[in-house]
């Protein structure tokens, strides 16, 4: 099993610049979770798919802030614009999911992005 | 929403001693509580989880207890080792999708 897997690790761009995130989730896993790392806040909940369908971006800071999920395989978290309050560390995770099941989820290696 | 609190924030013992982080959380329906631990510059890791279903469950040196009528639980590590040193981070999932709430987090420092 080839875990989560996140692209690209590191991340430095400057201000303004539009930034996207991959995320491979396990093959199999059915709900995809994207996370935000920092000192200041901790770990925070973005958006979660179910079946490749959104179910809460109540987590998305504000209309800078996109994610799709096109197939079962595949993520991407967008930015645009940038800013330097967005550097963190973005974690992927994914589980096999849905109503009633409590099952642990898998963490990426997550993406170290730098706003300039 | 769902809202856990951790305790304490830093930690620190001496090798062989035992250690104890404590989690409460605000949402009578949560049921299912994971625990990871997440190494500097690494990803969080699932160390143990347990269930509103059972109280305690254990796995080597690593037990979790869980008060459901005190909507609170713990991680006791026992015997602790230097490999230990880590941020652990406890976290409560509720009815539905199974939306996760991450405690704070404790940073675990463990003296050789």
């Amino acid at each position: 099993d080839a875990g989560v897997i996140q692209s690209p690790r590191h991340e430095v761009t400057e201000m303004g610049q539009e930034v996207t995130l991959r995320c491979k989730p396990i093959s199999g896993h059915n709900s995809l979770f994207w996370y935000r790392q920092t000192m200041m806040r901790g770990l925070e909940l973005l958006i979660y798919f179910n079946n490749n369908v959104p179910i809460d971006d109540s987590g998305m800071p504000e209309d800078r802030f996109s994610a799709k999920m096109p197939n079962a395989s595949f993520s991407t978290l967008k930015i645009q614009p940038s800013e330097p309050r967005d550097s963190a560390v973005y974690f992927c995770a994914s589980n096999l999911g849905g109503v009633g099941s409590n099952q642990p989820q898998h963490f990426g290696d997550g993406t170290r992005l730098s706003i300039l | 929403g769902e809202n856990v609190e951790q305790h304490p924030s830093t930690l620190s013992v001496q090798e062989g001693d035992s250690a104890v982080i404590k989690c409460t959380y605000s949402d009578s329906a949560s049921n299912y509580f994971p625990w990871y631990k997440q190494e500097l510059g690494k990803r969080p890791q699932l160390i143990i989880d347990i269930r509103s279903n059972v109280g305690e469950k254990k796995d080597q040196r690593i037990a979790v207890t869980l008060n459901k009528t005190a909507k609170h639980f713990s991680l006791h590590i026992t015997e602790t080792q230097p490999e230990d040193s880590a941020v652990y981070f406890c976290a409560a999932s509720a009815g539905g999708y199974q939306k996760v709430t991450f405690g704070t987090g404790t940073k675990l420092q463990v003296i050789p």
